[in-house]
C-alpha cells in the first residue's frame, strides 16, 4: 500500500482553467504539507496543516486553496491556472509538527500551457 | 539569506566508493534537525537518514550515514559503497522546530552520478 498517494500523477491544461490534486496518506499521520518544486529543481514549502487545520500559508497567492476534509487527506484546487503554476507538486505528511520525517508522495507534475 | 547550502550542483563517483555530498545551514534555533531526501529522475522524494540537533552520534542508516559537525554547521552525507542506482538528486532540509509550523527548507540539491 502506497503510504501518499497523489492524483493525478501528470497534469496538463490551459491558462485560465482551475484544476485540483488529490492527496491521501494511509499512515495515521496529523499533519500534512504542499511543496512546490519548480524548473530548477527547488523545493519550498506552500501550505502546512494539522489536525485538518491551516498552519502556514507560505506567501502563497490565494488563486491556491487548500483543503483538508479529514486528517488524511490535502486537496489543493488552484484557479485561473497561470503559465508560472507549471511545476511538480508534492504532498507529504508527518506524525506532527514537530522533529518528524516528513514523507512524500510520488508528486504530480502540472503543465499549464 | 540561504538557509541551507548544498554548493555541489554535480558530483561524479566511480562504483563501489564512497562519496560525500556537502550540506551547511544557518539557524540560530538550539533545537532543529536535519534531513536527506534522494530524488532519482523517476521523481519521487525518498526519505534517506534524519539527525537531531542534540543527538550526539551521527546518525547512520545502511549504507548512509551523516557526518554533523555541529560547531561548524555541516551535515554532509556520506554514501558508502556507490552502487548505479544511488545516480539522484540529493537534498538537504532543515527543520527549525521554534517555528512550529513542520516547514522543510531545502538546499539546492547536488546530482550524483554513479560510473561503472
Amino acid at each position: 500500500d502506497t503510504a501518499v498517494s497523489q492524483t493525478p500523477k501528470y497534469l496538463v491544461t490551459q491558462m485560465g482553467n482551475d484544476k485540483s490534486i488529490k492527496c491521501e496518506q494511509n499512515l495515521g499521520h496529523d499533519t500534512m504539507y504542499w511543496y512546490k518544486q519548480d524548473s530548477k529543481k527547488f523545493l519550498k514549502i506552500m501550505f502546512s496543516y494539522n489536525n485538518k487545520e491551516l498552519i502556514i500559508n507560505e506567501t502563497v497567492p490565494n488563486r491556491f486553496s487548500p483543503k483538508s476534509p479529514d486528517k488524511a487527506h490535502l486537496n489543493l484546487h488552484i484557479n485561473s491556472l497561470e503559465l508560472g503554476d507549471s511545476a511538480v507538486y508534492f504532498c507529504a505528511s508527518s506524525r506532527s509538527l514537530s522533529q518528524e520525517t516528513q514523507y512524500f508522495g510520488p508528486g504530480t507534475r502540472l503543465l499549464v500551457l | 539569506a540561504q538557509k541551507i547550502t548544498q554548493t555541489q550542483p554535480g558530483m561524479f563517483v566511480q562504483e563501489k566508493e564512497a562519496v560525500t555530498l556537502d550540506c551547511t545551514y544557518d539557524t540560530s534555533d538550539q533545537s532543529y534537525g536535519l534531513f536527506w531526501y534522494k530524488q532519482p529522475s523517476s521523481g519521487e522524494m525518498i526519505f534517506l537518514i534524519y539527525q537531531g540537533s542534540y543527538d550526539e552520534q551521527n546518525a547512520t542508516e545502511g549504507r548512509y550515514s551523516l557526518n554533523f559537525q555541529k560547531a561548524r554547521k555541516s551535515a554532509n552525507l556520506v554514501i558508502s559503497a556507490s552502487q548505479l542506482g544511488d545516480s539522484a538528486m540529493y537534498f538537504c532540509a532543515m527543520r527549525e522546530v521554534s517555528s512550529n509550523t513542520g516547514k522543510l527548507i531545502f538546499g539546492q540539491g547536488t546530482t550524483l552520478q554513479v560510473k561503472p
